[in-house]
Formats: C-alpha cells, structure tokens, sequence
C-alpha cells in the first residue's frame, strides 16, 4: 500500500513569496490533516479535513495560509506571504475516517520550507 | 503551562538498556494517548496507543498511563541502535474530530 506523498520535499523562497505544498493521502482515506512542526517542537494541526470540508481550522493563520481539498483527494496548502517564522516541516498526514474512532495517523515524510 | 510537557533531551543510551520516556498534561479531559517515533527527515510513526488508564504492551515496548497523575510513559527494553529516532507523546480529548496535540519530543540515541 502506498503511504502519503508530499511534494516538493524541500523549498527555500524569500519572505514575502508565495509558496504551495501538496499531498496525495492514503487511497480511501477520508480525513486529512496539515501540520506545522517547528524544528525542535512537536507537530501542530493547522486544518483537518474529512473528504472535501473542513472539520478544524482553528490553529490556521487564515490571514497568510489557506488549503483546499478539490474532490476530497489530493489537498494543497498555500502561504502567501511567507514569513521567516514560517521556516518549519510541513507534514501531510491522513487517517482512514475519524467517525470509525481511527486514531492512526499516516503521515507523509514533510515538505521542509526555509524562508530567508 | 503547556498542555503536554516532554523533556526533549537528548538521551544517550547504550545498547540493551531500558529506555523510560515521559510526558505530563495538564488537560483532565484528555483520553486517547498516543506514542509517535520519528527518524530524521521522516514523518512520524504510530508506535502505541492507549485509551484511559493501564499498561499496553507490544514486543519490546510498553506504554503507562496514570490518569490520576497526568503522566505516560514509554519504556523500550533491550533498546537497540535502530531504536535512534525522536520520540513525540501525542493525546486527545475524544473521538472523531478531536485534534491530537504533540509534545516536544524526546531524541534517544542508542549507542551500539
């Protein structure tokens, strides 16, 4: 079984640019979830969704992020304008459904973004 | 006060030791409890998950819960090199939509 793809794997772009990172999650996998984590601390959600809605967005700096999730597949995550505390792993992780109480979480391997 | 509190080392073994990871929380609604191994440049892994009190055991690992303290624990016995990664303690309040929230984590290295 394929695991969740991210893509690119790495960016650097100066502030103030845009930047977009994409994922493909598990095949059947109904809810996806996007997470910041900041070298050094531990992952935090920034969007949830289960197929194409989103659940939670409560942690998303709405004013520079935004994601979609076009046909509940593939999602993308937007920043626009980046700033230089935006340089973090952007992890994709998607679990089969949350209303089935799955807690298992497949993450992809991140997209590491620096902002100079 | 953070919600989850892990000390983020590092700690350096060597091989066959037993390994004791913790992690405290401050949120008594907290339920589900969950350990995460992440290598380098990887994304993380679910290694053990917990609901409520109790011990849960799977191979050479073992995960504690003592709801009455607000404190998990991890423990690896006869850890090995490939063992070497970071270790995230994660929790949620509930089912369904109830986000995870993340400790720091702690990075073990096993030395052979």
């Amino acid at each position: 079984e394929a695991g969740v793809a991210q893509s690119p794997r790495y960016k650097i772009i100066e502030k103030r640019q845009s930047v977009a990172f994409w994922c493909n999650p598990i095949s059947g996998h109904a809810t996806l979830y996007w997470y910041q984590q900041i070298l050094g601390q531990g992952p935090k959600l920034l969007i949830q969704f289960q197929n194409n809605g989103v659940v939670d967005d409560s942690q998303l700096p709405k004013d520079r992020f935004s994601a979609e999730r076009l046909k509940g597949v593939d999602s993308t995550l937007k920043i626009q304008p980046a700033k230089l505390e935006d340089s973090a792993v952007y992890l994709c992780a998607s679990s089969l459904a949350f209303w089935a109480g799955s807690y298992e979480q497949y993450f992809g391997p991140g997209t590491r973004l620096t902002v100079t | 006060q953070k919600e989850v509190e892990q000390d983020p080392g590092p700690l350096s073994v060597p091989e066959g030791a037993i390994v004791s990871l913790n992690c405290t929380y401050s949120n008594s609604a907290f339920q589900y409890f969950m350990w995460y191994r992440q290598y380098s440049r990887k994304g993380p892994e679910l290694l053990m998950y917990t609901y409520s009190s109790g011990n849960k055991e799977d191979g050479r690992f073992t995960a504690q819960v003592d709801k009455s303290s607000k404190y998990i624990s991890l423990f690896i016995r006869d850890s090995q090199p490939s063992d070497s990664a970071t270790y995230l303690c994660a929790m949620s309040a509930g089912s369904g939509n109830t986000p995870l929230v993340f400790g720091k984590g702690t990075r073990l290295s096993v030395i052979a």
